[in-house]
């Protein structure tokens, strides 16, 4: 079975900090994505990945960035989060473009 | 870039009764894969299907079926003697590229004992 493991379910931070969201995937999967879903809003890119240090800009790139520095890891950072960022992120990855996502349980930021 | 509508915000049924959850689509890509998740209560979203665009067949996996129409852009998704289990949220996707998927708002489906 894929999994994708997410640090931490629940996250609250201060407005300014910096904030580091971990995923991992242990199915060597090439693509892994960062989304973030609001109520009535569904779910919104933020950051994808390709391959190891490969990056591209989702719908909604600004305020984070994102590092991956191994294959199985794909990490979302908050430069300087504020209270706007608070939300579940969910991180996902896929072996291929045709192939389904496969989601990791999510991280609820609660940024006060 | 897709777009995808999926115009019911909620739906509530009794327990037993069919419930079809509508999605309708945008996309410029003669290529593209479409997508239904799940997500419970418990919020991890769970594959449910995959559909390529050149396969028009409809599918069904026992309670589950879809239809796929590309004449009209859409991809609807039919529960059968729903159960209370079947209360969750599902979202529609269809991708195109190499990017990620492109969701809809979601169908929060509440069935009733």
């Amino acid at each position: 079975d894929v999994k994708v493991t997410q640090s931490s379910r629940y996250l609250v931070k201060r407005t300014g900090e910096k904030v580091f969201l971990e995923c991992v995937q242990d199915m060597d999967h090439e693509n892994m994505f960062w989304y973030r879903q609001d109520p009535g809003l569904g779910l919104r890119l933020i950051y994808f990945s390709y391959d190891v240090k490969m990056k591209e800009k989702g719908d909604i790139p600004e305020g984070y960035s994102v590092s991956r520095e191994k294959k199985e890891r794909f990490s979302l950072i908050l430069e300087s989060a504020s209270t706007n960022q608070t939300s579940m992120y969910l991180c996902a990855s896929t072996k291929g473009d045709s192939y389904e996502q496969y989601f990791g349980p999510g991280t609820r930021l609660t940024v006060t | 870039a897709q777009k995808v509508t999926q115009a019911q915000t909620e739906i509530s049924v009794v327990e037993k009764e069919d419930v079809t959850l509508d999605c309708v689509y945008e996309t410029r890509d003669t290529t593209y894969y479409l997508f239904w998740y799940k997500q419970p209560p418990s919020g991890e979203l769970v594959f449910l299907i995959r559909r390529n665009s050149f396969d028009e067949q409809n599918e069904i996996s026992g309670r589950y079926s879809w239809n796929f129409q590309k004449s009209t852009s859409s991809f609807n998704f039919t529960i059968t003697a729903s159960q209370v289990v079947d209360s969750a949220v599902y979202f529609c996707a269809p991708r195109g590229g190499a990017d990620g998927l492109t969701f809809g708002k979601g169908t929060h489906l509440i069935i009733q004992p």
